[in-house]
């Protein structure tokens, strides 16, 4: 089993749609969690970290459930400019080793 | 602006060959890290570092090394290239956990083909 796991998708949304990410990881001694975002022949770079309270930054909002080792993201009101591919990240014990989900592609069509 | 550099943006090598992969990070990270990026696997851990001479293995550490003499340089190893090591590779750096933002930042990546 891979330690973290996400839907490969593809995702594909109409322009404001509402859509949904769901990511498990299977070390309960995982840390820190961080959805970040890829595009197209680019680096991934940090969209939001995930906190056990859930947190929320304009549209995107992230969710943990440590019990069932989950974490998801919800996009609102899809824009063209969020197509890309969505990776889910942990963090684990010492030091800090991040280890990342395959990602899920999203396509948001006009 | 926080800056990880990688020495290539692309390479050609052929199967047999050392290769050397160069990061150079400028943000005083303790933490950094090497990843192969295939088409439907996503970003696969190969090397962790989280201090200068420290190495811990990722999951798929298989034909490679790797060397961390000053913090911030971390070198990824090609001992004797291979066809199936043809792929992205992507070195990261971040602060280690409990001390602040431990974002990663990436650099641009660099595409490696064996022949």
């Amino acid at each position: 089993r891979k330690e973290v796991e996400q839907d490969p998708g593809p995702f594909n949304v109409p322009e404001g749609a509402t859509v949904a990410f769901n990511c498990t990881y299977s070390n309960s001694a995982s840390q820190s969690f961080f959805w970040y975002r890829q595009d197209c022949r680019k680096e991934p770079k940090l969209l939001m970290s995930v906190y056990s309270s859930g947190n929320e930054d304009g549209r995107f909002t992230a969710q943990l459930n440590r019990a069932s080792q989950y974490i998801s993201l919800l996009i609102r009101d899809s824009k063209l400019s969020d197509s890309a591919t969505y990776l889910c990240v942990v963090n684990y014990n010492q030091g800090g080793k991040l280890i990342f989900g395959q990602g899920t592609e999203l396509s948001v069509k006009p | 602006d926080v800056k990880v550099t990688q020495s290539s943006r692309y390479l050609v090598k052929r199967t047999g060959e050392k290769v050397f992969l160069e990061c150079v990070q400028d943000m005083d990270h303790e933490n950094m890290f090497w990843y192969r990026q295939d088409p439907g696997l996503g970003l696969r851990l190969i090397y962790f570092s989280y201090d200068v001479k420290m190495k811990e293995k990722g999951d798929i550490p298989e034909g490679y090394s790797v060397s961390r003499e000053k913090k911030e340089r971390f070198s990824l190893i090609l001992e004797s290239a291979s066809t199936n090591q043809t792929s992205m590779y992507l070195c990261a750096s971040s602060l280690p956990l409990g001390q602040g933002n431990t974002e990663a930042f990436f650099g641009q990546g660099t595409r490696l083909t064996v022949v």
